[in-house]
């Protein structure tokens, strides 16, 4: 197994563009999340989806920020426009049956 | 909403020395889960705890839940440099997400 996969691992972008990022789950897991994680605000939920559906979007910060899962197998976090304090890592992860969830790799987002 | 307290923030010990995170709750959990995250990587699970005064040991590292399943503990015993790392506690809460604590970074001497 693969385990949870994010692309891009590493983004480097100007403020006031559009940034797409791509989480593809583990086969089987109907929970996927979103966090992001900075030094001030520690690692924080963003939105979570349940079988494709979502079911708490409290945590995304602003309309800047939009997520879709399509499928079970694929899921996009869009911040449009970017800026500068969106700079942060961003965290996919999926849940097993057993609660446990398993994080991919992140994304390093740097917005100059 | 449902929080999750850890302490210490920072923990800086000599190699061969114990640490101990502590995780507090003013609310009952139904379970608490453990992660550990080494510097520039994500966040791993380490353990789950669901049983009022629960103990679970994995080689040096010894995971409590306490009776009233309001906090939790994470001791290692005679730390090593790979425990390097930040710990994190986290609870289920009513929505069946995850809160996070804020984290214990364990720094070791060699």
């Amino acid at each position: 197994d693969a385990g949870v996969i994010q692309s891009p691992r590493h983004e480097v972008t100007e403020m006031g563009q559009e940034v797409t990022l791509r989480c593809k789950p583990i086969s089987g897991h109907n929970s996927l999340f979103w966090y992001r994680q900075t030094m001030m605000r520690g690692l924080e939920l963003l939105i979570y989806f349940n079988n494709n559906v979502p079911i708490d979007d409290s945590g995304m910060p602003e309309d800047r920020f939009s997520a879709k899962m399509p499928n079970a197998s694929f899921s996009t976090l869009k911040i449009q426009p970017s800026e500068p304090r969106d700079s942060a890592v961003y965290f996919c992860a999926s849940r097993s049956q057993t609660g446990r969830q398993f994080f991919g790799p992140g994304t390093r987002l740097t917005v100059l | 909403g449902q929080q999750v307290m850890q302490i210490p923030q920072y923990q800086h010990v000599q190699e061969g020395e114990d640490f101990t995170t502590y995780c507090n709750s003013s609310t009952t959990l139904s379970n608490i889960q453990w992660y550990k995250q080494r510097p520039g990587g994500h966040p791993v699970f380490l353990i789950q705890l669901v049983k009022s005064g629960e103990v679970k040991k994995q080689k040096r590292l010894t995971f409590q839940f306490g009776e009233a399943k309001k906090n939790s503990s994470l001791h290692i015993t005679a730390t090593q440099t790979t425990d390097v790392g930040t710990y994190f506690c986290a609870a289920l809460d009513s929505s069946y997400k995850l809160i996070f604590g804020s984290g214990t970074r364990l720094l070791v001497r060699p």
